[in-house]
């Protein structure tokens, strides 16, 4: 299947800090990319679709400023958590849509 | 609206018997529905889905759903468990026609016991 490459896979940064995570589809463009989020036993919850050439599309309650997402090109979103703070820790997934949607591996941020 | 729901949080069997995962959806449209399996720090993978066509879905690694739309249902079975198939299940609904809006159930984490 398609593969989806998601970086860095886990990454440990300040309270305030900004923190960049990339999304990229390695073998198929995907105009559109998700970005969700998944708390502790809890499920995954759609944050915004990225759509290439385009401003991304948020889900209610999540904060524009705070989720920077930019998706450049057909085979890269990325998504900045600026101002990071403790409560942003959680788990993050991108998927790209081809013929189903394939998922990345995740990124574990943790806000110390 | 579109709402799914797992029952069980933590499911385990012993190698080599039946696996029976259960997820409920609710949707106000003919829905898509999915099950994923997630490994420990990976990402999703796709095990099967249902797009309005079999009502008995065959996935990978041995896997089948059958959707109910009297029960709204759409469980996960698999007649004999492995030990590699220990992993965290999600169950995901979206309104038929792509993968826009999916929404996932809050997982079912299944222990497999040798």
């Amino acid at each position: 299947g398609a593969v989806v490459s998601q970086h860095p896979s886990w990454v440990i940064c300040k309270s305030g800090t900004s923190v960049k995570i990339e999304c990229r589809s390695l073998d198929f463009q995907a105009t559109t990319m998700f970005w969700y989020r998944q708390f502790p036993k809890q499920s995954l919850m759609l944050m915004a679709t990225s759509n290439e050439g385009s401003k991304a599309t948020y889900e209610q309650g999540v904060e524009k400023d705070k989720f920077l997402i930019n998706h450049a090109s057909l085979t890269l979103s990325t998504l900045t958590v600026t101002s990071a703070h403790p409560e942003d820790s959680s788990f993050y997934i991108c998927s790209a849509e081809n013929t189903e949607a394939f998922f990345g591996q995740g990124t574990r941020l943790t806000v110390v | 609206a579109q709402s799914v729901t797992q029952l069980g949080s933590h499911v385990s069997v012993s190698e080599g018997a039946l696996v029976l995962l259960r997820c409920n959806y609710s949707s106000s449209v003919p829905p898509y529905l999915f099950w994923y399996v997630q490994y420990p720090n990976q990402g999703l993978q796709l095990l099967l889905k249902y797009t309005s066509a079999a009502t008995l879905v065959k996935g990978i690694n041995g896997f089948e759903a059958e959707f109910k739309k009297s029960e709204t249902s759409f469980h996960l079975t698999k007649p004999s468990a492995h030990m590699s198939d220990a992993a965290e299940y999600f169950c995901a609904v979206s309104p038929s026609g792509g993968y826009q809006k999916v929404t996932f159930g809050t997982g079912t984490k299944l222990q497999v016991i040798p």
